[in-house]
């Protein structure tokens, strides 16, 4: 099955820089790639998500890159805000089916003042 | 309009009992999930339902472990004999059809399970 890695496990940054957050995935038939952002005690939620058809996918400060050659995306946060401050997963799935998330362990981001 | 709805939000047993916890998804989603999430880790799928088709069980981690779910509406995750390890937040999400360009899971708010 879908096997998903997620780099680094914690972050911490200033407010303002960028962040990246890295993860890989096993299964070549995977094609949908989601990244949610959790709050301490909240629900997950979606905050962006990139299909294998686009190699890249902005939203205001966020943004998704895709590399299916290599099996890896990335989520990338500019001008981070300590609201950034969170739990972020990566998953993915292949659309169309299940869509079984297979998820990466988290990457506790910390946006510092 | 509602999102998904998970009961109780905190539930708090002895070992060796049995727990249900119960999700609600969101009106005209056909797939439900469950996952669980042990303290400070990742989502753990644990089984997937959509509309009338068998189950993917293929993440329940024992047979003490078992789900049902009437038609396209609610589902009960059911745990038997609790064992300390099962503590965890057990979470529900459900979505639109597969097949269907929206592939967004909505995540309910979880269910805290402390086994003593």
């Amino acid at each position: 099955g879908e096997n998903v890695e997620q780099h680094p496990s914690t972050l911490s940054v200033q407010e303002g820089d960028s962040a990246v957050i890295k993860c890989t995935y096993s299964d070549s038939a995977s094609n949908y790639f989601p990244w949610y952002k959790q709050e301490l005690g909240k629900r997950p939620q979606l905050i962006i998500d990139i299909r294998s058809n686009v190699g890249e996918k902005k939203d205001q400060r966020i943004a998704v890159t895709l590399n299916k050659t290599a099996k890896h995306f990335s989520l990338h946060i500019t001008e981070t805000q300590p609201e950034d401050s969170a739990v972020y997963f990566c998953a993915a799935s292949v659309s169309g089916t299940a869509s079984k998330l297979t998820f990466g362990t988290g990457t506790r981001l910390q946006v510092t003042l | 309009g509602a999102g998904v709805s998970q009961s109780p939000s905190n539930k708090v047993t002895e070992k060796g009992k049995d727990v249900e916890l119960r999700c609600d998804p969101i009106s005209g989603h056909t797939a439900l999930y469950w996952y669980r999430q042990r303290l400070g880790q990742g989502l753990e799928f644990l089984i997937y339902f959509q509309g009338n088709s068998a189950p993917d069980k293929s993440g329940l981690p024992s047979d003490r472990f078992s789900a049902e779910r009437t038609g396209e509406s609610v589902s009960t995750l059911t745990i038997q004999r609790t064992q300390q390890e099962d503590s965890a937040v057990y979470l529900c999400a459900s979505r639109f059809p597969p097949g269907l360009i929206y592939n967004e899971q909505f995540f309910g708010p979880g269910t805290r399970l402390t086994v003593l």
